[in-house]
């Protein structure tokens, strides 16, 4: 079945340390998304990438990297710099946005959270 | 200013009711998507129903429909027979078409309402 795989789904980050979440789609998509959700929000958008190779920030990129070397992979790495990290953090992929009705699919999420 | 607005942070249903969610969005384009996304405990969003700028007719889905009124901004989500497992939060998404211009960053979702479903 296609759709989009984060691992792992809990992940803990010690002070000073870079974590990366990995996010995997295999729906032919060209654009991905990286979300991360607070308790009781909305989603803030990170990082987007529309084709292999670019990507663009998004609201709160500060203390973030992407890397978008494949269609089927956007790992997000959450560094040292970010110095709030603990979230609820949401991949998401979609067709080419050439139509409104080319929605987002997600996936099953990773919980960050501090030791 | 807010894209998207969700004023009910929290709502009760009773089971077997119907109960409507409140989504009011802003933009000045005249192509636009807006969305409906379910967010259960485990996290995953589950995407529930669409309805498009265009569309003269209320999209359905289900015990889903929105009440779209284009001239107040406004996409309502209405639940019919609410059951035990919609408890949930319930988001609305816009989708904006920037002309042929393509942006990634078009989605625009509100703050969530939180569904619980009495027995």
């Amino acid at each position: 079945d296609g759709g989009i795989t984060q691992s792992p789904k809990y992940l803990f980050r010690k002070e000073g340390q870079n974590v990366t979440l990995s996010c995997e789609q295999n729906l032919n998509h060209d654009a991905m998304y990286w979300y991360r959700q607070d308790p009781g929000q909305g989603l803030r958008l990170i990082y987007y990438s529309q084709i292999v190779n670019d990507f663009q920030k998004g609201d709160i990129a500060e203390g973030y990297s992407v890397s978008r070397e494949k269609k089927e992979s956007f790992p997000l790495t959450v560094t040292s710099a970010q110095k709030n990290p603990t979230a609820f953090y949401l991949c998401a992929s979609s067709p080419p946005p050439v139509a409104t009705n080319e929605k987002l699919f997600f996936g099953s999420g990773t919980q960050l959270s501090v030791l | 200013a807010q894209k998207i607005t969700q004023t009910q942070p929290g709502m009760f249903v009773q089971e077997k009711e119907a109960v409507t969610l409140d989504c009011t969005y802003d933009t000045s384009d005249q192509s636009y998507g807006l969305f409906w996304y379910k967010q259960p405990s485990s996290g995953e969003m589950i995407f529930l129903i669409y309805q498009g700028s265009y569309d003269e007719q209320n999209a359905t889905e289900g015990r889903y429909s929105l009440n779209f009124q284009k001239a107040r901004k406004s996409a309502n989500l209405v639940i019919s027979a609410s059951q035990l497992g919609d408890s949930a939060m319930y988001f609305c998404a816009m989708r904006e078409v920037l002309g042929v211009r393509v942006s990634g960053n078009q989605f625009y979702f509100g703050t969530g309402t939180s569904l619980t479903v009495i027995p």
